[in-house]
């Protein structure tokens, strides 16, 4: 069984910080990850995902993520946040043959001016 | 236009009645899926279908029915809607590659 957790349901950070939203999933087989974002009365967009290769993936808005196998984690990272970036954060899983998605339970970045 | 289209994009409705929450895609992609989105419980899958033959229940499927008309279509009903159905419903799309792509979701208020 997959399981993804999100530890953080809400981060608060002031404009121009670093922010760094947690994400560990639970998989006995091989996984491919994502992160979508979700602006206030939207649907979810992919921000970015790691199927193979580099552990390290970058994504839209200057978001990046970290894949690390040993510790089942893939935490988002932006160096510098901006306002527009408040917004909810889902992880989400999928196994490598697998046709379901599984997301956490969210993320909400919190941008102060 | 947007390639996944729902209709309508807010519903009140009182328990009891029947509801369709309908979803349309340009994408052209076979697989097309319903969650349900609850506060502080992410997104549940409700059904998926990878064509207009294949239907499969998802986490939480007891008291929803879907049809898969076309490739396009893809709608959700819920036979006789009770207030814990309240919920944001989003219908998404795949490749079968990358990621999932979603329309903008249904808000749902069953009374």
């Amino acid at each position: 069984a997959q399981s993804v957790t999100q530890l953080d349901s809400q981060v608060p950070v002031f404009e121009e910080a670093p922010v760094e939203l947690r994400c560990n999933y639970s998989s006995s087989v091989s996984v491919y990850l994502f992160w979508y974002v979700q602006y206030p009365n939207q649907g979810l967009q992919l921000l970015l995902k790691y199927l193979s290769g580099s552990t390290l993936v970058k994504g839209i808005n200057g978001f990046e993520a970290e894949f690390n196998k040993s510790q089942t984690s893939f935490h988002l990272r932006k160096p510098s946040v901006h306002i527009s970036d408040t917004a909810e954060y889902f992880c989400a899983t999928r196994t490598n043959t697998g046709n379901q998605f599984y997301f956490g339970t969210g993320t909400s970045l919190t941008v102060i001016p | 236009d947007a390639d996944v289209t729902q209709t309508p994009r807010n519903r009140i409705t009182k328990t009891g009645k029947r509801i369709m929450l309908e979803c349309s895609q340009t994408k052209g992609h076979d697989r097309m899926y319903w969650y349900r989105q609850d506060p502080g419980l992410g997104l549940r899958l409700i059904y998926y279908s990878f064509d207009v033959k294949d239907i499969n229940k998802g986490e939480i499927s007891d008291g929803y029915s879907v049809s898969r008309q076309a490739q396009a279509k893809f709608s959700l009903s819920l036979e006789s809607a009770i207030p814990n159905q309240t919920a944001l419903y989003f219908c998404a799309t795949w490749d079968g590659l990358a990621g999932q792509f979603f329309g903008p979701g249904t808000r749902l208020t069953v009374l």
